[in-house]
């Protein structure tokens, strides 16, 4: 069974100052991972996906995520946070192979203040 | 980026109505659809997997006398909630998938269901 850990349900940060929002994952062979962000009473929008390849993913809005995979880990960066950052960011994992859906971490909401 | 359009995005019935909230890939033709439900401030869960012509699979405790699903073409997927109650009030949101398991998840903007 594959599942996905966001060890924290809130993150804040400064503007201007880096940030991270971190995920750990768990599956039974190689991971697809996925981050999406989610704005008030809005679908996900997708931000990045790490398939294969290098293990440091850049995705839109000037967000990266670097997959570990000793540490399980898929953490979502950005080196220098908006307040228009400020929302609901999801981690989610699929198993290679199959016609697998996403599994999704709770979610971890992000509040940059100005 | 490809784009999911979801109908209607607020809907309010009385207890007992059926309601049919549609989802549709504008610009992609998509082998699978998925829908989720998500409830206040908590993560998406899924409800069911469904394929182009085929029966939706659904996830364990999710009914499907109650929620059917459609997906009568490579474009469009429906969800129909069956004899709404008050517990079925929600935010449903339709995710559609080019193809493989490498394609990304596209999702659409959601549908907030009130049952009074």
């Amino acid at each position: 069974a594959q599942s996905v850990a966001q060890p924290e349900d809130q993150v804040n940060v400064a503007e201007g100052n880096p940030l991270t929002v971190k995920c750990t994952y768990s599956v039974s062979g190689n991971p697809y991972l996925f981050w999406y962000v989610q704005y008030p009473n809005r679908g996900l929008q997708f931000l990045l996906k790490y398939i294969t390849g290098d293990n440091l993913v850049k995705g839109s809005y000037g967000f990266e995520a670097e997959f570990n995979k000793s540490q399980t880990s898929f953490h979502l960066k950005k080196p220098s946070a908006l307040v228009s950052d400020s929302a609901l960011y999801f981690c989610a994992v699929r198993d290679i192979g199959g016609n697998t859906p996403l599994v999704f971490g709770k979610g971890t909401r992000l509040s940059v203040i100005a | 980026g490809a784009v999911v359009s979801q109908h209607p995005s607020r809907v309010i019935c009385k207890s007992g109505t059926s309601v049919k909230i549609e989802c549709r890939s504008l610009d992609f033709q998509a082998t699978t659809m998925f829908w989720y439900r998500q409830f206040p401030k908590q993560s998406l869960m899924l409800m069911a997997t469904s394929n182009e012509g085929s029966k939706a699979t659904y996830e364990q405790g999710v009914e499907k006398d109650k929620f059917l699903i459609n997906h009568a073409s490579l474009t469009l997927s429906t969800l129909t909630v069956t004899s709404a109650h008050p517990e079925d009030s929600s935010f449903y949101i339709c995710s559609a998938r080019k193809g493989p398991s490498t394609d990304t998840q596209y999702f659409g903007p959601g549908t907030r269901l009130t049952v009074l």
